[in-house]
């Protein structure tokens, strides 16, 4: 089966610019997380989608970043104006259900440079 | 909500010794564990995982241990290989959010 699909895979900006990230999830797959790996660190949390409802944004700078997920297949994630701290891989993720015991299948991830 | 501590954060160790991989968490609703492997520039993928109600899981070379006394959990790889050089993982799941720990650097020596 087809994993989990991320566009650009590398992207480098200016400080204050603007950036999105796409996100294509597993065919079926109806929860999506969108992830912060800031370099030497575990995968953080930013928002969880089930379908196209939001169920956890609550490490989400919501001042900056925005996500959505139009009938509930792919996502989107935006930075809006970035910051030099915001450089990190945003990695997506998929799992067939919302729930502790549904494995995440995780995309390549975009890696993001703040200049 | 969850905090998760995984030491050592890094792990040198000869081809065909084991390694071990502790973590603790903090938060008692946690019930799902996985493990898992990032080598550079990947995506992270799952090796094994553990539900709160199974003490060990173990498959091939790898097993997972749990305490949920305790509040901690390790990740036991025997017969290392050079390829499972990597950054190992840990996670714990609450109410079905993952939070994962620092990561730990494994190195396997030929």
């Amino acid at each position: 089966e087809a994993g989990v699909a991320q566009s650009p895979r590398y992207k480098i900006i200016e400080k204050r610019q603007s950036v999105a990230f796409w996100c294509n999830p597993i065919s079926g797959h109806a929860t999506l997380y969108w992830y912060q790996q800031i370099l030497g660190q575990g995968p953080k949390l930013l928002i969880q989608f089930q379908n196209n409802g939001v169920v956890d944004d609550s490490q989400l700078p919501k001042d900056r970043f925005s996500a959505e997920r139009l009938k509930g297949v792919d996502s989107t994630l935006k930075i809006q104006p970035a910051k030099l701290e915001d450089s990190a891989v945003y990695l997506c993720a998929s799992s067939l259900a919302t729930g502790g015991h549904n494995e995440q299948f995780f995309g390549p991830g975009t890696r993001l440079t703040v200049l | 909500g969850e905090n998760v501590e995984q030491h050592p954060s890094t792990l040198s160790v000869q081809e065909g010794d084991s390694a071990v991989i502790k973590c603790t968490y903090s938060d008692s609703a946690s019930n799902y564990f996985p493990w898992y492997k990032q080598e550079l520039g990947k995506r992270p993928q799952l090796i094994i995982d553990i539900r709160s109600n199974v003490g060990e899981k173990k498959d091939q070379r790898i097993a997972v241990t749990l305490n949920k006394t305790a509040k901690h959990f390790s990740l036991h790889i025997t017969e290392t290989q050079p390829e499972d050089s990597a950054v190992y993982f840990c996670a714990a799941a609450s109410y079905g959010k993952l939070t994962f720990g620092q990561g730990t650097i494994l190195t396997v020596h030929p």
